[in-house]
């Protein structure tokens, strides 16, 4: 079985900090992602990387940066925090193969006071 | 108009009842199906993956697609109250097969 883990299931802290969400797949996945869930929004892809130091915006980067020194870690940075990016964090993984679905971990939940 | 279309509910149906979600898509580039499952706080997790139109059942879940309508469905039968969670639909672009594509969820809510 796949298995994605999220290092924190909460985390709580304040405007302004620089706050690092970090993620491990065990699959030897080439593709990770990372979205935010939010209520009535649905799931919105924040950043997604394809391969090794290669990353790729998604549809709400701003406020984020991304990096992936390993092929098995995918970490999320919110540079300076802010009240607006409490949410849902969820990280996926899946091979880069055609149609493959992705595998997710059990999120972080994040607030920023 | 959103790429894929879902109710966002909430659904509300006793125990032993047969479920019906579905969702609509725009694009017929869109080649791939899933349904995911996600209970409270926990992540998504994937329920049933088509790719061709038809259905494709597994245990008491079966996914039917029809491309030519543009309509994917998930079916429950002899619903549980384990099965209370929120689904989502998904689909991928056959040409741009590394994003997918969300519907907002519907919420299920199976009452003993």
């Amino acid at each position: 079985d796949v298995k994605v883990t999220q290092s924190s299931r909460y985390l709580v802290k304040r405007t302004g900090e620089k706050v690092f969400l970090e993620c491990v797949q065990d699959m030897d996945h080439e593709n990770m992602f990372w979205y935010r869930q939010d209520p009535g929004l649905g799931l919105r892809l924040i950043y997604f990387s394809y391969d090794v130091k290669m990353k790729e915006k998604g549809d709400i980067p701003e406020g984020y940066s991304v990096s992936r020194e390993k092929k098995e870690r995918f970490s999320l940075i919110l540079e300076s925090a802010s009240t607006n990016q409490t949410s849902m964090y969820l990280c996926a993984s899946r091979k880069n193969f055609a149609g493959q679905p992705q595998h997710f971990g059990d999120g972080t939940r994040l607030s920023i006071l | 108009q959103k790429e894929v279309e879902q109710d966002p509910g909430p659904l509300s149906v006793p125990e032993g009842a047969i479920v019906s979600l579905n969702c609509t898509y725009s694009n017929s580039a869109f080649q791939y199906f899933m349904w995911y499952r996600q209970y409270s706080r926990k992540g998504p997790e994937l329920l049933m993956y088509t790719y061709s139109s038809g259905n494709k059942e597994d245990g008491r879940f079966t996914a039917q697609v029809d491309k030519s309508s543009k309509y994917i469905s998930l079916f429950i039968r002899d619903s549980q109250p384990s099965d209370s969670a929120t689904y989502l639909c998904a689909t991928l672009n056959a040409g741009n097969n590394r994003k997918l594509i969300w519907g907002l969820g519907t919420s299920l809510a199976v009452n003993p």
